[in-house]
């Protein structure tokens, strides 16, 4: 457990639902973050929020709708996704202020593996 | 151009040997920071070491150690006494400007496996 948990840890959905990633953090961070794993790609930054506030939207498609209602817990709202949306997407948390050198270490969750059919 | 690049897409190594998987950065920032991350089938990636862009010794932590050239952008991952539960992927992420301020840029990864 690394005090950064997601679910659902597998998803199926159709490319006309409408599904939820949800991320929950243990840490007391204050910032959080969704990526996307696709296979034989790097790690691709989607959303960042600092103390709730999205600060980096990167160039995502309006079907991925991100949801941060505080610190501790980020959301992932899927609507209408295409197939090659599929990819494990990851949630991370990290703390992002102040002079500690471990700032911005991220904390990962074991990720939501999403198939869109 | 790539941020961070790993050029070894696999690697072998035999279980109880070291091993040294190669990572080269781009940035223009004078302050960053380096880091290496492990992803097991599982796939939470989980932090190993951390080396700041001011910091004059490799960082060490247990078995992994950072060889950090910074005239040469490198920042290579060495796994001493390799095990078999080092089987995984290896990822090198930086984060430039200073601590805070930007998310990390990851590369593709290294999948290493350590052979009994």
């Amino acid at each position: 457990e690394t005090g950064v948990t997601q679910t659902p840890r597998h998803l199926v959905m159709g490319m006309t639902n409408k599904k939820s990633l949800k991320c929950e953090q243990h840490l007391g961070h204050n910032a959080m973050y969704w990526y996307k794993q696709s296979a034989k790609k790097p790690l691709e930054l989607m959303f960042v929020y600092n103390f709730k506030e999205q600060t980096e939207n990167n160039s995502v498609p309006s079907r991925f709708s991100p949801e941060c209602p505080n610190s501790s817990h980020l959301f992932l709202h899927l609507h209408t996704l295409q197939p090659e949306d599929s990819a494990l997407y990851l949630c991370a948390s990290s703390q992002v202020k102040g002079a500690s050198t471990r700032a911005n270490v991220l904390t990962f969750g074991a990720g939501s593996r999403l198939t869109v059919l | 151009a790539q941020k961070i690049t790993q050029t070894q897409p696999g690697m072998f190594v035999q279980e109880k040997e070291a091993v040294t998987l190669d990572c080269t950065y781009d940035t223009s920032d004078q302050s960053y920071g380096l880091f290496w991350y492990k992803q097991p089938s599982s796939g939470e990636m989980i932090f190993l070491i951390y080396q700041g862009s001011y910091d004059e010794q490799n960082a060490t932590e247990g078995r992994y150690s950072l060889n950090f050239q910074k005239a040469r952008k490198s920042a290579n991952l060495v796994i001493s006494a390799s095990q078999l539960g080092d089987s995984a992927m290896y990822f090198c992420a930086m984060r430039e400007g200073r601590p805070g301020n930007t998310p990390l840029v990851f590369g593709k990864g290294t999948r290493l496996s350590v052979i009994a």
